[in-house]
């Protein structure tokens, strides 16, 4: 079985590019999370939907930032225009949650590791 | 104050050791609790659920404690293969909704 596929697994680019994350979650999940790793602050939730409608997007950081998820099957996170303090580990997530019995297991893809110069 | 708090270690132990480690929450309305695992620039992977009762899988073992809001995780005779670092996860009643600690490092040593 496929997990969740990120791309691309590593991107540099200059400060003030536009950055493209994608995800392509599990199938059959209704349930997708974009996750920010840093040394310093962890393992942050940036945004999740459910069944592709954007639930909670407090975690994004400021306007530069924005997340879609025009189908079940693809998400992008962009940033536009993307900063050093930026740079981090970008994790996509997917899940199955249902009305009666949810399943809570979050399954990550592998990374986007971004560093902003 | 974070809503999810572990010691970051690192816990540095001898092979075939016991180790344990606890995590708190802050919010009382907190449903689920998980043990997640993150190696070295790998992606976090779920280690085990963590049930009111307490559960055991092999040398792990977790435990609910609801009165005092936090959890634990305790690895028997640890292997070199242990070391990671062990996040814990707390999940609202609110629909999907789950945080993440910021891990601790536990490092085995031969």
């Amino acid at each position: 079985d496929a997990g969740v596929i990120q791309s691309p697994r590593h991107e540099v680019t200059e400060m003030g590019q536009e950055v493209t994350l994608r995800c392509k979650p599990i199938s059959g999940h209704n349930s997708l999370f974009w996750y920010r790793q840093t040394m310093m602050r962890g393992l942050e939730l940036l945004i999740y939907f459910n069944n592709n409608v954007p639930i909670d997007d407090s975690g994004m950081p400021e306007d530069r930032f924005s997340a879609k998820m025009p189908n079940a099957s693809f998400s992008t996170l962009k940033i536009q225009p993307s900063e050093p303090r930026d740079s981090a580990v970008y994790f996509c997530a997917s899940s199955f949650y249902g009305r009666s019995g949810s399943t809570d297991t979050q399954y990550f893809g592998p990374g986007t590791r971004l560093t902003v110069l | 104050r974070k809503e999810v708090e572990q010691d970051p270690g690192p816990f540095n132990v001898p092979e075939g050791a016991t180790v344990a480690f606890n995590c708190t929450y802050s919010n009382s309305a907190s449903q689920s609790f998980f043990w997640y695992r993150q190696d070295c620039r790998k992606e976090p992977k779920l280690l085990m659920s963590v049930y009111s009762s307490g559960n055991e899988d092999g040398r792990f073992t977790a435990q609910l404690n609801r009165a005092s809001q936090y959890i634990s995780l305790l690895i028997r005779d640890s292997k070199l293969s242990d070391s990671a670092t062990y996040l814990c996860v707390v999940k609202h009643s609110s629909a999907s909704k789950i945080i993440f600690g910021s891990g601790t490092r536990l490092s085995i040593r031969p």
